[in-house]
Protein backbone atom coordinates (compact mmCIF):
# COMPACT_ATOMS: atom_id res chain seq x y z
CA UNK A 1 0.00 0.00 0.00
CA UNK A 2 0.94 3.88 0.38
CA UNK A 3 2.86 5.39 2.73
CA UNK A 4 5.08 8.57 3.86
CA UNK A 5 7.67 8.38 5.94
CA UNK A 6 9.19 11.74 7.75
CA UNK A 7 11.87 12.44 9.66
CA UNK A 8 11.24 12.31 13.21
CA UNK A 9 10.99 15.96 14.72
CA UNK A 10 11.33 18.06 16.77
CA UNK A 11 13.39 19.91 14.91
CA UNK A 12 14.73 23.11 16.54
CA UNK A 13 16.38 25.81 14.50
CA UNK A 14 17.33 29.51 15.01
CA UNK A 15 16.22 32.37 12.70
CA UNK A 16 17.88 32.37 9.31
CA UNK A 17 18.90 28.75 9.75
CA UNK A 18 18.57 26.73 7.01
CA UNK A 19 15.76 24.21 6.76
CA UNK A 20 15.44 20.46 5.33
CA UNK A 21 12.36 18.15 6.23
CA UNK A 22 13.37 14.94 4.78
CA UNK A 23 10.06 13.30 3.02
CA UNK A 24 10.30 9.89 1.21
CA UNK A 25 7.27 7.59 0.15
CA UNK A 26 5.88 4.32 -1.49
CA UNK A 27 2.98 4.33 -3.93
CA UNK A 28 1.21 2.46 -6.85
CA UNK A 29 1.45 4.55 -10.31
CA UNK A 30 2.56 7.91 -10.20
CA UNK A 31 1.42 9.88 -6.99
CA UNK A 32 1.34 13.87 -6.51
CA UNK A 33 3.12 15.06 -3.53
CA UNK A 34 1.78 17.42 -1.24
CA UNK A 35 3.64 19.64 1.70
CA UNK A 36 0.89 20.98 4.63
CA UNK A 37 1.46 22.79 7.77
CA UNK A 38 -0.43 22.72 10.73
CA UNK A 39 0.16 25.71 12.76
CA UNK A 40 -1.25 25.32 16.75
CA UNK A 41 -4.25 25.24 17.18
CA UNK A 42 -5.57 25.40 13.63
CA UNK A 43 -6.30 22.94 10.78
CA UNK A 44 -3.98 22.18 7.75
CA UNK A 45 -3.10 24.29 4.95
CA UNK A 46 -1.29 23.71 1.49
CA UNK A 47 1.94 24.43 1.49
CA UNK A 48 2.85 23.77 -1.38
CA UNK A 49 2.29 20.35 -4.34
CA UNK A 50 3.85 18.72 -7.42
CA UNK A 51 1.93 16.51 -9.50
CA UNK A 52 5.03 14.67 -11.60
CA UNK A 53 8.44 13.92 -11.27
CA UNK A 54 11.11 17.03 -11.48
CA UNK A 55 8.12 19.16 -10.83
CA UNK A 56 9.14 21.76 -8.32
CA UNK A 57 6.49 23.23 -5.81
CA UNK A 58 7.41 26.38 -4.09
CA UNK A 59 5.26 28.76 -1.71
CA UNK A 60 6.58 31.48 0.71
CA UNK A 61 9.87 30.33 0.37
CA UNK A 62 9.63 26.62 0.84
CA UNK A 63 10.53 24.51 -2.11
CA UNK A 64 10.04 20.64 -2.39
CA UNK A 65 11.35 18.55 -5.55
CA UNK A 66 9.57 15.49 -6.43
CA UNK A 67 12.14 12.58 -7.35
CA UNK A 68 11.01 9.87 -8.79
CA UNK A 69 14.31 7.99 -8.85
CA UNK A 70 14.97 8.31 -4.65
CA UNK A 71 10.94 8.40 -4.12
CA UNK A 72 11.53 11.40 -2.04
CA UNK A 73 9.91 15.06 -1.75
CA UNK A 74 12.27 16.90 0.86
CA UNK A 75 11.31 20.32 1.85
CA UNK A 76 13.67 22.83 2.07
CA UNK A 77 13.87 26.52 2.91
CA UNK A 78 16.85 29.20 3.22
CA UNK A 79 15.84 31.02 6.04
CA UNK A 80 13.39 30.13 8.66
CA UNK A 81 11.99 32.55 10.77
CA UNK A 82 9.89 32.53 14.43
CA UNK A 83 6.48 32.42 12.63
CA UNK A 84 7.75 29.33 10.52
CA UNK A 85 7.24 27.28 13.53
CA UNK A 86 4.52 24.75 13.07
CA UNK A 87 3.53 21.08 12.12
CA UNK A 88 4.81 20.08 8.81
CA UNK A 89 3.03 17.02 7.15
CA UNK A 90 3.81 15.53 3.80
CA UNK A 91 1.45 13.61 1.63
CA UNK A 92 0.60 11.89 -0.82
CA UNK A 93 -2.35 11.04 -3.76
CA UNK A 94 -2.29 8.61 -6.42
CA UNK A 95 -5.12 8.08 -8.95
CA UNK A 96 -6.14 4.72 -7.45
CA UNK A 97 -7.70 6.53 -4.50
CA UNK A 98 -8.85 9.91 -3.44
CA UNK A 99 -7.64 10.19 0.37
CA UNK A 100 -4.62 11.33 0.86
CA UNK A 101 -1.95 9.11 3.13
CA UNK A 102 -0.23 11.33 5.62
CA UNK A 103 3.16 11.40 7.54
CA UNK A 104 3.09 11.41 10.48
CA UNK A 105 4.36 15.16 10.22
CA UNK A 106 7.58 16.53 11.80
CA UNK A 107 7.08 19.57 14.52
CA UNK A 108 9.50 22.85 13.56
CA UNK A 109 10.74 24.97 16.08
CA UNK A 110 12.59 28.58 15.01
CA UNK A 111 14.11 30.18 17.87
CA UNK A 112 15.42 33.87 18.33
CA UNK B 1 -8.55 31.05 4.99
CA UNK B 2 -9.35 27.91 2.83
CA UNK B 3 -13.18 28.34 2.43
CA UNK B 4 -13.82 24.97 4.20
CA UNK B 5 -15.90 25.79 7.26
CA UNK B 6 -16.69 23.40 10.04
CA UNK B 7 -18.94 23.12 13.09
CA UNK B 8 -18.39 23.37 16.09
CA UNK B 9 -15.09 24.26 16.37
CA UNK B 10 -15.38 22.30 20.41
CA UNK B 11 -17.26 19.53 21.20
CA UNK B 12 -17.38 17.65 24.92
CA UNK B 13 -19.76 15.14 25.55
CA UNK B 14 -20.11 12.06 27.36
CA UNK B 15 -19.16 8.40 26.49
CA UNK B 16 -22.41 6.65 24.99
CA UNK B 17 -23.67 9.73 23.49
CA UNK B 18 -24.47 10.90 19.69
CA UNK B 19 -22.65 14.20 18.17
CA UNK B 20 -22.68 15.66 14.34
CA UNK B 21 -19.99 17.38 12.80
CA UNK B 22 -20.83 19.75 9.98
CA UNK B 23 -19.09 20.62 7.50
CA UNK B 24 -19.33 23.03 4.25
CA UNK B 25 -17.28 22.54 1.46
CA UNK B 26 -15.16 25.51 -0.83
CA UNK B 27 -17.75 27.11 -3.56
CA UNK B 28 -17.81 24.68 -6.20
CA UNK B 29 -15.71 21.81 -4.99
CA UNK B 30 -17.97 18.40 -5.32
CA UNK B 31 -15.65 16.01 -3.05
CA UNK B 32 -15.96 15.99 0.33
CA UNK B 33 -13.37 14.01 2.99
CA UNK B 34 -13.56 13.61 6.50
CA UNK B 35 -10.27 13.02 8.15
CA UNK B 36 -9.71 12.19 11.79
CA UNK B 37 -6.34 12.84 13.71
CA UNK B 38 -5.03 11.79 16.90
CA UNK B 39 -1.75 11.12 18.82
CA UNK B 40 -1.40 7.36 18.31
CA UNK B 41 -3.23 7.30 14.81
CA UNK B 42 -1.78 10.34 13.22
CA UNK B 43 -3.80 11.77 9.93
CA UNK B 44 -6.51 8.97 9.21
CA UNK B 45 -8.58 9.14 6.42
CA UNK B 46 -12.61 8.41 7.22
CA UNK B 47 -14.68 8.46 4.50
CA UNK B 48 -15.10 10.72 0.86
CA UNK B 49 -18.40 11.63 -0.84
CA UNK B 50 -18.50 13.31 -3.96
CA UNK B 51 -21.66 15.08 -4.98
CA UNK B 52 -23.89 13.76 -3.03
CA UNK B 53 -22.37 9.42 -3.23
CA UNK B 54 -20.49 7.46 -1.18
CA UNK B 55 -16.88 7.63 -3.29
CA UNK B 56 -14.20 6.35 -0.43
CA UNK B 57 -14.19 4.64 2.59
CA UNK B 58 -11.23 4.45 4.63
CA UNK B 59 -10.93 3.36 8.29
CA UNK B 60 -14.22 4.05 9.92
CA UNK B 61 -15.44 2.48 12.37
CA UNK B 62 -19.14 0.97 11.91
CA UNK B 63 -20.60 3.26 14.85
CA UNK B 64 -19.19 6.61 12.69
CA UNK B 65 -21.50 7.54 9.08
CA UNK B 66 -21.59 10.35 6.88
CA UNK B 67 -23.65 11.89 4.39
CA UNK B 68 -23.42 14.63 2.11
CA UNK B 69 -26.47 16.79 1.23
CA UNK B 70 -27.75 18.25 -2.24
CA UNK B 71 -25.87 21.68 -1.37
CA UNK B 72 -23.13 19.95 -1.12
CA UNK B 73 -22.37 20.54 2.83
CA UNK B 74 -21.64 17.16 4.78
CA UNK B 75 -21.99 15.82 8.63
CA UNK B 76 -20.29 13.37 9.78
CA UNK B 77 -22.08 10.89 12.90
CA UNK B 78 -20.61 9.62 15.32
CA UNK B 79 -22.09 7.19 17.94
CA UNK B 80 -21.81 5.15 20.55
CA UNK B 81 -18.62 7.51 21.54
CA UNK B 82 -15.93 6.49 23.37
CA UNK B 83 -12.79 7.75 25.20
CA UNK B 84 -10.54 6.69 22.52
CA UNK B 85 -12.97 8.92 20.01
CA UNK B 86 -11.31 11.85 21.10
CA UNK B 87 -9.61 13.06 18.35
CA UNK B 88 -9.36 16.58 16.07
CA UNK B 89 -11.72 16.23 13.23
CA UNK B 90 -11.32 17.77 9.83
CA UNK B 91 -13.16 18.03 6.66
CA UNK B 92 -11.39 18.73 3.61
CA UNK B 93 -12.94 19.59 -0.13
CA UNK B 94 -11.58 19.21 -3.34
CA UNK B 95 -12.56 20.43 -6.68
CA UNK B 96 -12.97 16.76 -8.55
CA UNK B 97 -11.63 13.35 -7.56
CA UNK B 98 -7.34 13.05 -7.48
CA UNK B 99 -7.02 17.24 -6.96
CA UNK B 100 -5.33 18.79 -4.11
CA UNK B 101 -7.86 18.85 -1.16
CA UNK B 102 -8.31 22.30 1.02
CA UNK B 103 -8.44 21.79 4.92
CA UNK B 104 -11.22 23.17 7.78
CA UNK B 105 -10.31 23.89 10.65
CA UNK B 106 -11.13 20.83 12.53
CA UNK B 107 -13.72 20.50 15.61
CA UNK B 108 -11.84 19.19 18.37
CA UNK B 109 -14.35 16.33 20.22
CA UNK B 110 -13.51 15.42 23.91
CA UNK B 111 -15.26 12.52 25.43
CA UNK B 112 -15.46 12.38 28.95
Amino acid sequence: GNSVTQMEGPVTLSEEAFLTINCTYTATGYPSLFWYVQYPGEGLQLLLKATKADDKGSNKGFEATYRKETTSFHLEKGSVQVSDSAVYFCALLTGTASKLTFGTGTRLQVTL
Amino acid sequence: DSGVTQTPKHLITATGQRVTLRCSPRSGDLSVYWYQQSLDQGLQFLIQYYNGEERAKGNILERFSAQQFPDLHSELNLSSLELGDSALYFCASSARDNYEQYFGPGTRLTVT
